[in-house]
């Protein structure tokens, strides 16, 4: 059981550029979400998802994009990289809905937009 | 609009003295009170989830308690490996999002 994976660890990007960061999680959990943590700012959550084919956006949704095609997967999509979406990139899963169950969290990805 | 506050944002202790920390939340309902820790590098690691007023929980030197407008988290005789960011987050009613606090970041000096 490998909980929450994501990947890559590191990635750096130049400006303009679009790249997806995978996550994927075996518990068959419904639930999946992104955040970014940045310093001083806690975890901001981006867009989640109460199952295959639903999602919705979050705090922080703009450059985003996210498709759920599998209960497994959740990949998060940047469009077009810009130094502002320099940070800690993290995927979570929780096996409940409606905000009731706590939240597994993947090892992170930290992306440096140049 | 719903928030959380967490207090204070660093906190240096010796070992084997106690304290807790503050985490204020202000939501329209809350469906659950959340408790993490969090190393650097590393992602969040669940500790405690609290559901209404009054409840109680306790994990080793950890213990969890809820009221109406805020949350503790005691850690009595703490030890250098406690060191770490301690997160709180609330799971507002009616919705599917959680909402974190920014964290304390708690030093344990030997």
């Amino acid at each position: 059981n490998a909980g929450v994976t994501q990947t890559p660890k590191f990635q750096v990007l130049k400006t303009g550029q679009s790249m997806t960061l995978q996550c994927a999680q075996d518990m068959n959990h419904e639930y999946m979400s992104w955040y970014r943590q940045d310093p001083g700012m806690g975890l901001r959550l981006i867009h989640y998802s109460v199952g295959a084919g639903i999602t919705d956006q979050g705090e922080v949704p703009n450059g985003y994009n996210v498709s759920r095609s599998t209960t497994e997967d959740f990949p998060l999509r940047l469009l077009s990289a810009a130094p502002s979406q320099t940070s800690v990139y993290f995927c979570a899963s929780s096996s409940g809905l409606a905000a009731y169950n706590e939240q597994f969290f993947g090892p992170g990805t930290r992306l440096t937009v140049l | 609009e719903d928030q959380v506050t967490q207090s204070p944002e660093a906190l240096r202790l010796q070992e084997g003295e106690s304290s807790s920390l503050n985490c204020s939340y202000t939501v329209s309902g809350l469906r659950g009170l959340f408790w993490y820790r969090q190393d650097p590098g590393k992602g969040p690691e669940f500790l405690f989830t609290l559901y209404s007023a009054g409840e109680e929980k306790e994990k080793e030197r950890l213990k969890a308690t809820l009221t109406k407008k805020e949350s503790f988290l005691h850690i009595t005789a703490p030890k250098p490996e406690d060191s770490a960011t301690y997160l709180c987050a609330v799971g507002p009613s009616g919705t599917y999002k959680y909402i974190f606090g920014t964290g304390t970041r708690l030093k344990v000096l030997a």
